[in-house]
């Protein structure tokens, strides 16, 4: 499969605890992006990537999460401390580009979290 | 004002029926455009990339209109596997070129037999 994947797909967690979730985008993808859905509501963007490079980061993005592309491949998204708004789907797309098709986005399975 | 505004729906309609969604955007710098299609508890998937003179893909037809900020998606011929949320969605246009997704909430469709 040469989709873009993410793991783990459930992650279920205490308040308090920290999760780092993974993305593995389509292999000649150098963008990466993470995005984070809640019930009812469209993705909303956290932050993205160019090869290793950081290049924007949502307000979402509190200073308990943590995002990285170390050899600009795969990326983690890490949550210290989660709290129970930090329960949602996150998902993980790449690009090619940023205009035409190569501006079209695909997206991973996702990463379903639960605070409890 | 929200960046992407969409009829949440629900619009529930017969079996062959064609279904129109709009959307309204409000960023003028916005360069890219498409619906995405979101089946519960999934992933987007892309359906197609709106262009401004407009573009056909099977059933599907998209239309954009840059002066009015308005996006549209005609589906004909509505068929039982069309049951899903459509999402429409446009890149962000700032100055960083991140070319972030900005989506609506989504439009949902239920065709019944």
């Amino acid at each position: 499969d040469t989709g873009v994947s993410q793991d783990p797909r459930h992650k279920i967690t205490k308040r308090g605890q920290n999760v780092t979730f993974r993305c593995d985008p389509i292999s000649e993808h150098n963008r990466l992006y993470w995005y984070r859905q809640t019930l009812g509501q469209g993705p909303e963007f956290l932050t993205y990537f160019q090869n290793e490079a950081q290049l924007e980061k949502s307000r979402l993005l509190s200073d308990r999460f943590s995002a990285e592309r170390p050899k600009g491949s795969f990326s983690t998204l890490e949550i210290q401390r989660t709290e129970q708004g930090d329960s949602a789907m996150y998902l993980c797309a790449s690009s090619l580009g940023t205009s035409g098709r190569q501006a079209e986005q695909y997206f991973g399975p996702g990463t379903r979290l639960t605070v409890t | 004002r929200k960046e992407v505004e969409q009829d949440p729906g629900p619009f529930n309609v017969p079996e062959g029926a064609t279904v129109a969604f709009n959307c309204t955007y409000s960023n003028s710098a916005s360069q890219s455009f498409f619906w995405y299609r979101q089946d519960c508890r999934k992933e987007p998937k892309l359906l197609m990339s709106v262009y401004s003179s407009g573009n056909e893909d099977g059933r599907f037809t998209a239309q954009l209109n840059r002066a009015s900020q308005y996006i549209s998606l005609l589906i004909r011929d509505s068929k039982l596997s069309d049951s899903a949320t459509y999402l429409c969605v446009v890149t962000s246009g700032t100055s960083y070129n991140t070319d972030k997704l900005i989506f609506g909430t989504g439009t949902r469709l239920q065709v019944f037999p």
